[in-house]
């Protein structure tokens, strides 16, 4: 069955760093989304990217945050200066058209940021 | 602008017992709605969803869930809890099939033997 994949699943870096989270998303998708869940808390909203560009963006994604599809399968979520409050599990999500709605996650990838 | 709200952040059943975690949604058009399930450590799975039609929608695991727009709800149901289903639940909604999914809060739910 398709999935979407995510690399790596735990990153540990100092504050200061840059960070890249990798996914692939299921091949025949076209909506490619960022959300993050800092740790007992709510699922948010970063991102989302169609047609290679961002479509909608929350207040969270800040000048830190890029995201790209550098080519046919990945995409990728760059924190430019990670800060103590980045640290959380972020899940690279992905859809197929609109009219199927929901959106198929990724296992996640963990950041901790020192 | 979307959003949800579960009632309950923790729910305690005990094994073989009616789950029924609540949720209810503000949205200024027809919505999207969503439940995901959460297993410690792991992602979000799609337990079921509404977008138009029928409006009883059956999931994986045996759940269900009711679209009542009167009442603006979508309740997740399960006639009888099997220990495998605790985890955390997650409502969601979304006001267009392109658009965002937004989340609740999450219930989490523990079964008791």
């Amino acid at each position: 069955e398709p999935e979407v994949t995510q690399t790596p699943s735990h990153q540990v870096t100092q504050m200061g760093q840059e960070v890249i989270l990798r996914c692939v998303p299921i091949s025949n998708h076209l909506y490619f989304y960022w959300y993050r869940q800092i740790l007992g808390q709510k699922v948010e909203f970063l991102v989302s990217f169609y047609n290679n560009e961002i479509s909608e963006k929350s207040e969270i994604f800040d000048d830190q945050f890029s995201v790209e599809r550098p080519d046919g399968s990945n995409f990728t979520l760059k924190i430019r200066s990670t800060k103590l409050e980045d640290s959380a599990m972020y899940f690279c999500a992905s859809r197929a058209t609109p009219n199927t709605g929901e959106l198929f996650f990724g296992e996640g990838s963990r950041l901790t940021v020192l | 602008a979307q959003s949800v709200t579960q009632l309950g952040s923790h729910v305690s059943v005990s094994e073989g017992a009616l789950v029924l975690l609540r949720c209810n949604y503000s949205s200024s058009v027809p919505p999207y709605l969503f439940w995901y399930v959460q297993y410690p450590n792991q992602g979000l799975q799609l337990l079921l969803k509404y977008t138009t039609g029928a409006t009883l929608v059956k999931g994986i695991n045996g759940f269900e869930a009711e679209f009542k727009k009167s009442e603006t709800s979508f309740h997740l149901t399960k006639p009888s809890a099997h220990m495998s289903d605790a985890a955390e639940y997650f409502c969601a909604v979304s006001i267009g099939g392109y658009q965002k999914v937004t989340f609740g809060t999450g219930t989490k739910l523990q079964v008791i033997p």
